[in-house]
Order: structure tokens, then C-alpha cells, then sequence
């Protein structure tokens, strides 16, 4: 079954407003989950490394203000992309591992259009 | 920084063919874990397969094998008796320090298509 749970699937919402994607561990404990970007027939970019408990860290280039992450509890972080705009529309994929060296489990990922 | 280089943008065999996806990196770390991913037309990454830097024997897992030379900075990914569900976009990962926070870093991707 399924080990990293995303949603929504697919967002469509209008300029300047906010929209929330969640990431859940489902089947282990995560102190660190990853959110990437993937423009259409490219590769994933990695966004940002959410902690739990603490603030994540961002890649460079990312706006933390724009792409907020919150990691409130061990199984469940999300990205909130605020005042977004047309040139954020793209699809977002969260992931989390088990321990050092292990493979990657990754969500579902998130279709956002912004209209 | 680590960069990941997949060199072939597009492949395309027939059904049952063995096809070879070609991946090399550059780092300075000794230690470090590298990753084949598989992104069908779901989107949904699926792991294919996956070497430890510190390990000379090439991982296979079923009809997939690695050919990793370490000097080389070389990672290729070899699909035996390929089949049609094998049509997908390939990425080749790194797979950072272990004790740093342990990011992938993915290539550019190559778009395999098995033709029937």
C-alpha cells in the first residue's frame, strides 16, 4: 500500500489566493520530508527540506514567504502557496525516508493550476 | 554541489530488447547512495533500483541492473527482456553525505519508450 499520502490531486485556483498541500506519512514516523517542483517533461527540483519542529529549509532561489512549509507533527507536513500567480501553476511532490541511506517514498504529487 | 547528468533525453526499443540508460555524476564525497526512480505517465516515482557507493558489487533487482564504476563517476541502468509497462520517464539520483540531511538530486531524465 501506499506509504506517502498527498493531497489534493488536482487544485485549480484563482490568482492571489492561497492553496494548501499536505504530505502524510502513513506508514512510518518522518522528522524530515522533502517537497519538489516538476515542470511539464522535467526534472524534479528540489524545493525545500521541511523539519519537524523546527523552521525547513529552503534551496536557493525558493521563496521561503511565497512557499510556506509547516512540519507540525512527525507524519504530516504541508506547503502552502501563498498569493500564488500563473507561473506557479506546475506539479509538486512531496517525499519522505525512512532513515539515512534508504530509499525515498514519494506522494502522489500535486497538480496546481492557477488560473 | 553534486550534479547528476543523464546524456539521452529520449530512448526507444522494441518490446523484449535489452536497452541501456546512461547516468554519470560528479561529487567529492567517498560515501554516498545512488538510485534509479521510474515516473510512468501517473507521475507517481517508483523506486527501480539502488547502489550503496561503498559497495563494489552492481545491485540488480530482477530484470534490472546497474553498472556502476565508482572512479568513473558512472551509474547506468540496464533493462533485460524489456516490456511495454516499462514506458516511462527514467531518472538516475544522488543521494547526498550520510550525515548531512540526505536530499536527492536528480537528473535530467530519460523518457524510455518500448515499442510492441
Amino acid at each position: 500500500g501506499a506509504v506517502v499520502s498527498q493531497h489534493p490531486s488536482r487544485v485549480i485556483c484563482k490568482s492571489g489566493t492561497s492553496v494548501k498541500i499536505e504530505c502524510r506519512s502513513l506508514d512510518f514516523q518522518a522528522t524530515t520530508m522533502f517537497w519538489y517542483r516538476q515542470f511539464p517533461k522535467q526534472s524534479l527540483m528540489l524545493m525545500a527540506t521541511s523539519n519537524e519542529g523546527s523552521k525547513a529549509t529552503y534551496e536557493q532561489g525558493v521563496e521561503k514567504d511565497k512557499f510556506l512549509i509547516n512540519h507540525a507533527s512527525l507524519t504530516l507536513s504541508t506547503l502552502t502557496v501563498t498569493s500564488a500567480h500563473p507561473e506557479d501553476s506546475s506539479f509538486y511532490i512531496c517525499s519522505v525516508k525512512r532513515g539515512v541511506g534508504t530509499e525515498a517514498f514519494f506522494g502522489q504529487g500535486t497538480r496546481l493550476t492557477v488560473v | 554541489a553534486q550534479t547528476v547528468t543523464q546524456s539521452q533525453p529520449e530512448m526507444s526499443v522494441q518490446e523484449a530488447e535489452t536497452v541501456t540508460l546512461s547516468c554519470t555524476y560528479d561529487t567529492s564525497e567517498s560515501n554516498y547512495y545512488l538510485f534509479w526512480y521510474k515516473q510512468p505517465p501517473s507521475r507517481q516515482m517508483i523506486l527501480v533500483i539502488r547502489q550503496e557507493a561503498y559497495k563494489q558489487q552492481n545491485a540488480t533487482e530482477n530484470r534490472f541492473s546497474v553498472n556502476f564504476q565508482k572512479a568513473a563517476k558512472s551509474f547506468s541502468l540496464k533493462i533485460s527482456d524489456s516490456q511495454l509497462g516499462d514506458t516511462a520517464m527514467y531518472f538516475c539520483a544522488f543521494m547526498g553525505p550520510i550525515q548531512g540531511a540526505q536530499k536527492l538530486v536528480f537528473g535530467q531524465g530519460t523518457r524510455l519508450t518500448i515499442n510492441p
